[in-house]
């Protein structure tokens, strides 16, 4: 089984400033990661993925994360964050290797709260 | 455009009543998804189809019915035996099969139920 750890619940920061939001995960098979971001009454919209290969991947809207497999981590960051970067931001995973389903475990969730 | 549509995206019944939630899809998926969305909870997985006229329970299917007679469609009936029914409903909907990754899920909008 999957399990997906947000540590921060709520991340405030001055706009023009960087972010990054963390997430962990647990998995005793290889893993594709995921990041969502969702905006207030929206529904989820993929900011970018990992599946395999290097280990930096950029997303949308200026974001990036960096898988790091020792610290089964995949930190989601962005150099300047806008006003406009203010909402609740998901990490997800699935196993790797097709079963029956597609198993997507989210984590609990991130709000990202820019300060003008 | 492809997308997911939902509706309607504010619902209010009171106790006791059933309630049905639409989810259409344009994106010739054959896999869908009902998510349940409670503050602080992240996304909890209510069911899932995978073809037409097949479906699996998830998490927390108690209290909920679906359907799956077209596959444009896979409708959420919250009955009167759900306990706490009030949440914010996702659709999502994916691309499925051995050989298709990477298993990206697209969100509809949501809707909101309260219910009193």
């Amino acid at each position: 089984a999957q399990s997906v750890t947000q540590l921060d619940s709520q991340v405030p920061v001055f706009e023009e400033a960087p972010v990054e939001l963390r997430c962990n995960y647990s998995s005793s098979v290889s893993v594709y990661l995921f990041w969502y971001v969702q905006y207030p009454n929206q529904g989820l919209q993929l900011l970018l993925k990992y599946l395999s290969g290097s280990t930096l991947v950029k997303g949308i809207n200026g974001f990036e994360a960096e898988f790091n497999k020792s610290q089964t981590s995949f930190h989601l960051r962005k150099p300047s964050v806008h006003i406009s970067d203010t909402a609740e931001y998901f990490c997800a995973v699935t196993p790797v290797g097709k079963t029956s389903y597609d198993k997507v475990i989210f984590g609990p969730g991130t709000s990202l709260s820019v300060i003008p | 455009d492809g997308g997911i549509t939902q509706s309607p995206k504010y619902l209010f019944r009171k106790e006791g009543q059933n309630v049905t939630l639409s989810c259409e899809q344009n994106l010739n998926h054959d896999a869908m998804y009902w998510y349940r969305q409670d503050p602080g909870q992240g996304l909890r997985l209510i069911y899932y189809s995978q073809i037409v006229n097949d479906f699996q329970k998830g998490d927390i299917a108690e209290g909920y019915s679906v359907s799956r007679e077209k596959k444009e469609s896979f409708p959420l009936t919250v009955t009167s035996a759900q306990k706490n029914p009030t949440a914010f409903y996702l659709c999502a909907s994916s691309q499925s099969g051995p050989t298709i990754t990477p298993y990206e899920q697209y969100f509809g909008p949501g809707t909101r139920l309260t219910v009193t």
